[in-house]
């Protein structure tokens, strides 16, 4: 059974940083790109930034373009995201998803709620 | 303001038939695969229709995908209460090297 769970979210001040992991099991993790995707309170999804199979590429929605940083670790089945310069805007609870294959997300964890607050 | 547009609430009775659009343009769904999303109240988006018409297996036939050019859309059949969610549309975009949603669609069963 393909599962992907997320963890590290919590609560951080404006400016702070604070980066995600997502442990996947259940299928061939270093054969799949990996996403992030986002919902903020109230709100729809968006698409956060996803990463090649190999780590080779990496792409980013222009809000968290030089804030973030997506990584893997092939040899660990991990995901991460290192969330730097947080701002309240960035409050949302983020999902892992497999994917991008051909634009689809097949499988999506539970999430983590990350809040920038004072 | 999302890049995919999507009608924000649809209703029907249950038993009735419901679809859900979902506009874009020639660098997103005009030229890439679309998928869709249910999302039941307090939990993870769980993929519905990908590659424009496919349902991964355990997802009823009650539920189809469709695209003509840059729009598409999710028709659900014999509507239950159960089926009460949003739904999202998705694809990748090409020019901007970004993956794109739609807004979201409430549906209610009435």
């Amino acid at each position: 059974e393909v599962q992907v769970e997320e963890s590290g979210g919590g609560l951080v001040q404006p400016g702070g940083s604070l980066r995600l992991s997502c442990a996947a099991s259940g299928f061939t993790f270093s054969s799949y790109a990996m996403s992030w995707v986002r919902q903020a309170p109230g709100k729809g999804l968006e698409w956060v930034s996803a990463i090649s199979s190999r780590g080779s590429s990496t792409y980013y929605v222009d809000s968290v373009k030089g804030r973030f940083t997506i990584s893997r670790d092939n040899s660990k089945n991990t995901l991460y995201v290192q969330m730097n310069s947080l701002r309240a805007e960035d409050t949302a609870v983020y999902y892992c998803a497999k994917g991008p294959k051909e634009g689809a997300f097949d499988s999506w964890g539970q999430g983590t709620l990350v809040t920038v607050s004072s | 303001q999302s890049v995919l547009t999507q009608p924000p609430s649809v209703s029907a009775a249950p038993g009735q038939k419901v679809t859900i659009s979902c506009s874009g343009s020639s660098s997103n769904i005009g030229n890439n695969y679309v998928s869709w999303y249910q999302q039941l109240p307090g939990t993870a988006p769980k993929l519905l229709i990908y590659e424009n018409t496919k349902r991964p297996s355990g997802i009823p036939d009650r539920f189809s995908g469709s695209k003509s050019g840059t729009s598409a859309t999710l028709d659900i059949t014999g509507l239950q209460t159960g089926d009460e969610a949003d739904y999202y549309c998705g694809t990748w975009d090409s020019s901007l090297s970004v993956g794109v949603f739609g807004g979201g669609t409430k549906l209610t069963a009435l």
